[in-house]
C-alpha cells in the first residue's frame, strides 16, 4: 500500500538555528498537507502544496513540493522555542477519500 | 470555521470495560469525519471515516467500531477494551474548503489499565 516516510525521526536545535523535515512518498501525490502538533496538543493544519515544485512561505517556514510530485521539505528559519512540536506530512491514498499521515519529524528546540 | 467538541479530555478505564468517546462539528454540514488514534510518540492511525449518517468505513480491523447517527456527531465505542487500546483518540473533520485539510479535535486520552 501507498506509505509516507518521514526524515529525522527526531531533531534537536540550538535556539536561532535552521531546521529541515524531508517527507517521501511511495506514489505520486496529487498533493501533499502539512500540520503541526504542539506537545499535548493536536494536529494544526499548515498549509496544502499542490503543484511541482511549489514553493509556498508563512513567515520563517518555507514547504516545498518536489518536481515529481513525490517529496516534500518544511525549513524553518532561525527557529524559537514557539517552534517545538511534531510536524507530519499528509498525502491523498490512492482512492483520494483520505490522508495517509507521515510518522512525525519530532522537533525540539534549546533555548 | 469549523469547531470540533470532543469528550471527554482524559479517560482510564479497565481491561475489558466497555467505551463510548463522543465527537461533533460545528460550523458545517455533511462532513466527511475521521476518527485517528496517536501511540505515545508516534504517528496517525485512520480507525474511521464517514462521509454520511450511517455510512462508516473502517481501516483497520480491531475491537473498536463507529457510528455516526447524526451529520454532525461520532462516536468512538467498544464493547471490551484491551490494554493496546490505549492511545490519544482524535476526531478529525474534512474542512470546507476544495483544499480539502483536516481539522482535529482536542483528543480523549485513553489509559487501559
Amino acid at each position: 500500500g501507498q506509505q509516507v516516510m518521514q526524515i529525522p525521526q527526531y531533531q534537536h536545535v540550538q535556539e536561532g538555528e535552521d531546521f529541515t523535515t524531508y517527507c517521501n512518498s511511495s506514489t505520486t501525490l496529487s498533493n501533499i498537507q502539512w500540520y503541526k502538533q504542539r506537545p499535548g496538543g493536536h494536529p494544526v493544519f499548515l498549509i496544502q502544496l499542490v503543484k511541482s515544485g511549489e514553493v509556498k512561505k508563512q513567515k520563517r517556514l518555507t514547504f516545498q513540493f518536489g518536481e515529481a510530485k513525490k517529496n516534500s521539505s518544511l525549513h524553518i528559519t532561525a527557529t524559537q522555542t514557539t517552534d517545538v512540536g511534531t510536524y507530519f506530512c499528509a498525502g491523498p491514498d490512492n482512492y483520494g477519500q483520505n490522508f495517509v499521515f507521515g510518522p512525525g519529524t519530532r522537533l525540539s528546540v534549546l533555548p | 470555521s469549523q469547531t470540533i467538541h470532543q469528550w471527554p479530555a482524559t479517560l482510564v478505564q479497565p481491561v475489558g470495560s466497555p467505551l463510548s468517546l463522543e465527537c461533533t462539528v460545528e460550523g458545517t454540514s455533511n462532513p466527511n469525519l475521521y476518527w485517528y488514534r496517536q501511540a505515545a510518540g508516534r504517528g496517525l492511525q485512520l480507525l474511521f471515516y464517514s462521509v454520511g449518517i450511517g455510512q462508516i468505513s473502517s481501516e483497520v480491523p480491531q475491537n473498536l467500531s463507529a457510528s455516526r447517527p447524526q451529520d454532525r456527531q461520532f462516536i468512538l465505542s467498544s464493547k471490551k477494551l484491551l490494554l493496546s487500546d490505549s492511545g490519544f483518540y482524535l476526531c478529525a473533520c474534512q474542512g470546507l474548503a476544495t483544499a480539502g485539510e483536516q481539522y482535529f479535535g482536542p483528543g480523549t486520552r485513553l489509559t487501559v489499565t
